[in-house]
């Protein structure tokens, strides 16, 4: 069945970085645009990057930008997400999501459960 | 970047009730407008897409209204699962914003 699996969450201090992964199946991953989205303690849910199909295309949130770097490896049917220079404010599960367009066409149709990224010194 | 806000952010009802949650852009944006509900510990799960189009696999009495920056998501009849929190989100641009969301509670 279609099914995303993130992972590389944990405890990291602030200033410091973490790689998140986000392991895809039952479906052509090179043929979808893919999303992060972030969800800190208690609120909202938050767009942080979207990437093309084919990785040429990356947008990411003003609070990410500079900060953080999506990537893919359609060879490994996998998504990243580089964090760079965390900050507490980054505390939040970190979702991917999957776009049903080869480009970004802004709706997730299919989402994983997340990964838990704690910014704490 | 485009602001979405929601109302109410939060309402009680009964099973069976008609629910209607209202979602504001601070700018049009056409019908680029979905819908997502989220139980607690749980991912979110995409019902509407493009204003009005219901997602494979979602009830009918889901059903979304609306084009330009006023929108519209309604239950027609509420059920036991259907208690959760209601996000919409903007397509028509980057950043992709979400609004802040409504908690539907049981009554």
């Amino acid at each position: 069945q279609v099914q995303l699996v993130e992972s590389g969450g944990g405890v990291v201090q602030p200033g410091r970085s973490l790689r998140l992964s986000c392991a895809a199946s039952g479906f052509t991953f090179s043929s979808y645009a893919m999303h992060w989205v972030r969800q800190a303690p208690g609120k909202g849910l938050e767009w942080v990057a979207v990437i093309s199909y084919d990785g040429s295309n990356k947008y990411y949130a003003d609070s990410v930008k500079g900060r953080f770097t999506i990537s893919r490896d359609n060879s490994k049917n996998t998504l990243y997400l580089q964090m760079n220079s965390l900050s507490a404010e980054d505390t939040a599960v970190f979702s991917c999501a999957r776009d049903p367009a080869y480009d970004a066409s802004g709706r997730m149709d299919v989402w994983g459960k997340g990964t838990t990224v704690t910014v704490s010194s | 970047d485009i602001q979405m806000t929601q109302s109410p952010s939060s309402l009680s009802a009964s099973v069976g009730d008609r629910v209607t949650i209202t979602c504001r852009a601070s700018q049009r944006i056409s019908s680029y407008l979905n819908w997502y509900q989220q139980k607690p510990g749980k991912a979110p799960k995409l019902l509407i897409y493009a204003a009005s189009s219901l997602q494979s696999g979602v009830p009918s009495r889901f059903s979304g209204s609306g084009s330009g920056a006023d929108f519209t998501l309604t239950i027609s009849s509420l059920q036991p699962e259907d208690f959760a929190t209601y996000y919409c989100q903007q397509s028509y641009s980057t950043p992709f914003t979400f609004g802040p969301g409504t908690k539907v509670d049981i009554k």
